[in-house]
């Protein structure tokens, strides 16, 4: 039930572009993404639900593919404070509510 | 602040002892759950209270493992008898009831058993 997600790090300059992607295998409602900096919590980016919909910040973007029940997190123009782990959760059509998280990705973002 | 908050941030403790963290959701959500981190990992699902109710407890949650949440407000973890294996980040997180809300987390407590 845990997603997978891809790449597991990658290093930009600042101003860069990357993608994170995040699939599972099971029917998916809504995926969730998260970002957390070394020794704090996960912070909240976005929401995407299944029929379109999306929540969350205004400078970062994400797409859901409900067919293929996959994610991407785009981050655009990266600037230094986009540097943590990137985690994508997972909440499952059945309705059980609670989000199963993928290992996560590492972004470092240099100047 | 009105932000999830967790107490203690830190805990170290001797293999065999209990302890006790808790959890203070924000004020109007009614969904509280609990997560565990260890280093290198994404949050694994413990398990998770509607109000006072908890909804669904994960495998991973052992007998040694009980979760409170008693007027449907602040939520407590206890883990009985410690083992190396339980040191983690543990994770509370609050949200509205309903599929596709927002889930908040707060700071965590990190325990670590000696």
């Amino acid at each position: 039930q845990q997603p997978v997600q891809s790449p597991q790090a990658v290093i930009l300059r600042e101003g860069e572009d990357a993608v994170i992607n995040c699939s599972s295998s099971k029917a998916l409602y809504s995926v969730h993404w998260y970002r957390q900096k070394h020794g704090e919590a996960p912070v909240f980016l976005m929401i995407l639900l299944k029929g379109g919909e999306q929540k969350g910040h205004e400078k970062i973007s994400a797409s859901f593919n409900e067919k293929k029940q996959q994610s991407s997190l785009y981050l655009t123009a990266s600037q230094l404070s986009y540097s943590g782990t990137y985690f994508c959760g997972t909440e499952l059509q059945t309705g059980a509510n609670n989000l199963f998280f993928g290992t996560g990705t590492r972004l470092t973002v240099i100047p | 602040d009105t932000g999830v908050s967790q107490n203690p941030r830190h805990k170290i403790t001797k293999r065999g002892q209990n302890v006790t963290f808790r959890c203070d959701p924000i004020s109007e959500h009614n969904r509280l759950y609990w997560y565990r981190q260890t280093l290198g990992q994404g949050p694994e699902f413990l398990t998770y209270f509607q109000n006072e109710a908890q909804l669904e407890k994960s495998r991973l949650l052992s007998d040694r493992f009980s979760a409170e949440r008693p007027k449907g407000s602040f939520s407590t973890l206890e883990i009985q008898r410690t083992e190396q294996g339980d040191s983690a980040m543990y994770l509370c997180a609050s949200s509205l009831a309903g599929q596709g809300t927002e889930a908040f987390f707060g700071q965590g407590t990190r325990l670590t058993v000696v």
